[in-house]
């Protein structure tokens, strides 16, 4: 079975600061897709990045940028110089094939002022 | 190019009644995928639909049924409702292209709650 894992339901930093959310899956497959998305209160689910499983290179989205080691099976979101705007809910997803989208439990990440 | 969208916004129900929750894909979608998130929760797949047919279900009792349309818009049925139903319902639409992963655009969500 397909699972994914976030470890820190709730993380809370100061603005400007550097903050990293962990993020574990478990998969047989060897192709598949990995993606951050962020869920403000207004409950849009709004993708921040994503990784291809195949490719080496750590994906890279302005501040945010990942962390992906596959042997390791683990996928974690690195936010530089974080913003109050990045104040929200942070589900790690897993893909595989065009159906669903797994998600990890979440975290919730407060940016204080 | 205007987005998913979902009604209604909010929807009290009882125990025991039936529910329709509606969803219209982005413009050029032909694929909408339902998901049910708990309070607290991350979302949890229900099933998807391609060109009106259902392309793979998670792990939801037969009460949760759906419907595409024409015009690839759709919606999710709930019979019988239960107290643990109450949940936000998201629905994401996406065109299926060449390779493995086709981005799926979420909608804001229905929340549903059962009394």
């Amino acid at each position: 079975a397909q699972t994914v894992t976030q470890s820190q339901p709730e993380m809370s930093v100061q603005e400007a600061e550097t903050v990293t959310l962990s993020c574990t899956y478990d998969t047989s497959e060897s192709n598949y897709y990995l993606f951050w998305y962020k869920q403000p209160p207004s409950r849009q689910m709004i993708l921040v990045i994503r990784q291809e499983a195949y490719k080496q290179q750590n994906a890279t989205e302005n501040r945010f940028s990942v962390n992906f080691q596959k042997a390791a099976k683990s996928f974690s979101l690195k936010i530089s110089d974080s913003q109050l705007g990045d104040t929200a809910m942070y589900f790690c997803a897993f893909i595989q094939g065009a159906q669903k989208l797994v998600f990890g439990q979440g975290t919730r990440l407060t940016i204080n002022p | 190019e205007t987005g998913v969208t979902q009604s209604p916004t909010h929807l009290i129900k009882t125990r025991g009644q039936q529910v329709t929750l509606r969803c219209s894909s982005q413009s050029g979608h032909n694929t909408v995928s339902w998901y049910q998130q708990a309070l607290g929760q991350g979302p949890q797949f229900i099933f998807q639909y391609y060109r009106e047919e259902e392309n793979g279900r998670g792990n939801f009792p037969p009460r949760f049924s759906g419907l595409q349309f024409p015009n690839y818009s759709s919606e999710l049925n709930v019979n019988a409702l239960e107290l643990d139903d109450s949940a936000l319902y998201l629905c994401a639409s996406s065109w299926p292209g060449q390779g493995a992963y086709n981005e799926q655009f979420f909608g804001p969500g229905t929340r549903l709650t059962v009394l």
